[in-house]
């Protein structure tokens, strides 16, 4: 089992759509969980971060994070050609802080 | 100069060459890292610094060696590579690594090519 899953996409939805995008992870110690947002050829920029149970939201942005079930899903409203990218999910594991990546998920809004 | 600054932004070397990357962060962070991002792979962490003192290596290859001069420099030295070292590489830094929330900035990358 992978330490943190995402499906790798492409994830398409059309724009003005809802992407939700989701992540479970392996390490039920895990208490801090991020967002990243990789455009292509570029480097990965935090966009959320959660460390309760419940919602967070940010503008457009709802990070979701249920640890019972070791899953933390992030859902982007009105999404816009300019959210197309990939996602990474990370988790703090080891019980410290170190943060391990998914793979990311693509995704692609359409006009 | 803001950020995280990396250079060779492109680095094309043969599996015989010594080359080296370089990080610069004008944050004022005192951890610093290295990842490495392979097509279809998660990053994967090699190395990290707090306040110029390595406290971690993921079992790295001894071809990869890491030098942190200060903590606003972070340098990978790289010889006889290998193909499959063909990578970005990402340098990172945070504020510290005790803080529970590890915001890492990232670098733009530095692409590396074995031939």
């Amino acid at each position: 089992q992978k330490e943190v899953e995402q499906n790798s996409g492409p994830l398409s939805v059309p724009e003005g759509a809802i992407a939700s995008l989701n992540c479970t992870y392996s390490d039920r110690g895990s208490q801090s969980f991020f967002w990243y947002r990789q455009y292509s050829g570029k480097s990965p920029e935090l966009i959320m971060s959660i460390y309760s149970n419940g919602d967070k939201e940010d503008g457009r942005f709802t990070a979701q994070l249920n640890k019972a079930s070791q899953y933390v899903s992030l859902l982007i409203r009105d999404s816009q050609p300019s959210d197309s990218a990939t996602y990474l999910c990370a988790p703090t594991t080891g019980g410290g802080n170190k943060l391990t990546f998914g793979t990311g998920t693509q995704l692609k809004v359409e006009l | 100069e803001t950020g995280v600054t990396q250079t060779p932004r492109h680095l094309v070397m043969g599996m015989t060459n010594k080359k080296s990357l370089k990080c610069e962060q004008h944050l004022g962070h005192n951890a610093m890292y290295w990842y490495k991002q392979s097509a279809k792979k998660p990053l994967e962490l090699m190395f990290v610094y707090s306040l110029e003192e390595r406290v971690e290596n993921n079992s790295v290859p001894s071809r990869f060696s890491p030098e942190c001069p200060n903590s606003s420099h972070l340098f990978l030295h790289l010889h006889t590579l290998q193909p499959e070292d063909s990578a970005l590489y990402l340098c990172a830094s945070s504020q510290d690594i005790l803080s529970g929330a590890n915001v890492l900035t990232f670098g733009a990358g530095s692409r590396l090519t074995v031939l």
